[in-house]
């Protein structure tokens, strides 16, 4: 079971340049995110889906951008990457968030770096 | 603002001894609290998830502890083992309109368990 798999692993980027993570669930999950963990600092979420086709924002969506287009992947993009964004970014997934008990699964994530 | 806070930053324990993490929250409205535990490099994976009505719910040999109106949470670990060397971090669900619930972190307690 592969559950949440976050593609690449390990990144490092200059200033300016674009990439796109790749994040993909194999749950038939409706629901999907993308996190990013600082140090010291919890994680926080940058965009999520309610379903595909579907984007919002989160908390800090500034500089990224989101795509949906089939239910099991959701594409997180920086189209032009700044030092500030250097951090490791999680990838979760969920049937819903109405129920109680409903879990959210997370992918291994990704280590950006921006120089 | 909604807040989760989490004490101590970090602890290191001897094999064998038992300890117990501490999360506050200041989130409103409150939906459930969920114990993740994240391994280095790795995604957090749920331990436990209690709703306001919950006062303890247990993993093995995790038991999370619950008191909605103090707004406060624990994660007591017994008989340590080596493998619980990880990050411990602390989830708030907040219910928001729509439907949806948004997930607050805390930063997390690196636990670290020595033999």
């Amino acid at each position: 079971n592969a559950g949440v798999t976050q593609t690449p692993k390990f990144r490092v980027l200059k200033t300016g340049q674009s990439m796109t993570l790749l994040c993909a669930q194999d749950m038939n999950h409706e629901y999907m995110y993308w996190y990013r963990q600082d140090p010291g600092m919890g994680l926080r979420l940058i965009h999520y889906s309610v379903g595909e086709g579907t984007t919002a924002k989160g908390e800090v969506p500034d500089g990224y951008n989101v795509s949906r287009l089939k239910k099991q992947n959701f594409l997180l993009g920086l189209e032009s990457a700044a030092p500030s964004q250097t951090s490791v970014y999680f990838c979760a997934s969920s049937y819903s968030f109405a129920d109680r008990s409903t879990e959210a699964f997370f992918g291994q994530g990704t280590r950006l770096t921006v120089v | 603002k909604n807040q989760v806070e989490q004490s101590p930053q970090s602890l290191i324990i001897l094999e064998g001894k038992n300890c117990t993490l501490q999360c506050n929250y200041t989130v409103s409205p409150f939906s459930n609290l969920r114990w993740y535990k994240q391994d280095t490099g790795r995604g957090p994976v749920s331990l436990t998830i209690m709703t306001f009505s919950e006062n303890t719910k247990s993993n093995g040999r995790y038991t999370a502890t619950l008191d909605a109106d103090t707004k406060q949470s624990s994660l007591h670990i017994t008989a340590s083992q080596l493998s619980d060397s990880a990050s411990y971090i602390c989830v708030v669900s907040s219910s928001f309109s729509g439907g949806y619930n948004k997930l607050i972190f805390g930063a997390g307690t690196r636990l670290a368990v020595h033999p």
